[in-house]
């Protein structure tokens, strides 16, 4: 079953606009990742986060993790065309022993 | 150059012809997954192996084989492929529940 369900769905957005994820998930966990997915090919990792921080930062991506509420976010700040792209978050967890994507965030970024 | 690959990249077969997706990492990585990814469904786990003879179900096990002989290898075996497993299949290596790793895909039809 899935673990992760991102949210939306879909977005669309201008170049240069900021872009924010939502992935919320069901069971404690370990560590949260992210992973980007140009159309059809392998998924590249982003950030991953451990259940004991809150918030992460690499380039321009910012991602937060709130363990209360079961959720993280990810954010694209000034969004570039290439930005264009699926976004997963994934989870893991110890006594689950695997890592459980989520359906996924269809990103458009229009120049 | 670290990285999974998985041959073959492209599969057309027909119903009940046995066939064998390789994947091969380089990392010396412990943990290593097959998922598949169809339209609307997000990545679905089918197999995982935490180390070399040792292997467990993911979400979708149905109808697929693994097995873990070498540390670097995780072939998937369809026995008897269907039309319901034609989908884009990836391999994944990582050390345990960090940063994943994926191949390039393999996509696959089933006649």
């Amino acid at each position: 079953s899935q673990q992760g369900e991102e949210d939306p769905q879909a977005l669309s957005i201008q170049e240069g606009e900021n872009a924010t994820m939502n992935c919320s998930y069901k069971t404690s966990i370990n560590n949260l990742q992210w992973y980007r997915q140009n159309s059809g090919r392998g998924l590249v990792h982003l950030i991953l986060i451990r259940s004991n921080e809150r918030e992460k930062h690499s380039g321009r991506l910012r991602v937060t993790l709130d363990t209360s509420k079961k959720s993280s976010s990810l954010l694209i700040t000034a969004s570039r065309a290439a930005d264009t792209a699926s976004y997963f978050c994934a989870t893991y967890s110890w006594g689950y022993q695997k890592v459980t994507f989520g359906t996924g965030t269809k990103l458009q970024v229009i120049p | 150059e670290a990285q999974v690959t998985q041959n073959p990249r492209y599969l057309i077969t027909v119903t009940g012809k046995k066939l064998t997706v390789t994947c091969s990492q380089n990392m010396n990585h412990e943990y290593m997954s097959w998922y598949r990814q169809d339209p609307g469904l997000g990545l679905r786990q089918i197999y995982y192996s935490m180390n070399v003879e040792v292997t467990d179900k993911g979400d979708v096990p149905e109808g697929y084989k693994v097995s873990r002989k070498e540390k670097r290898n995780f072939p998937l075996i369809l026995e008897s492929p269907s039309p319901n497993q034609t989908s884009l299949y990836f391999c994944a290596s990582s050390d345990r529940g960090e940063t994943q790793y994926f191949g390039p895909g393999t996509r696959l039809l089933v006649l």
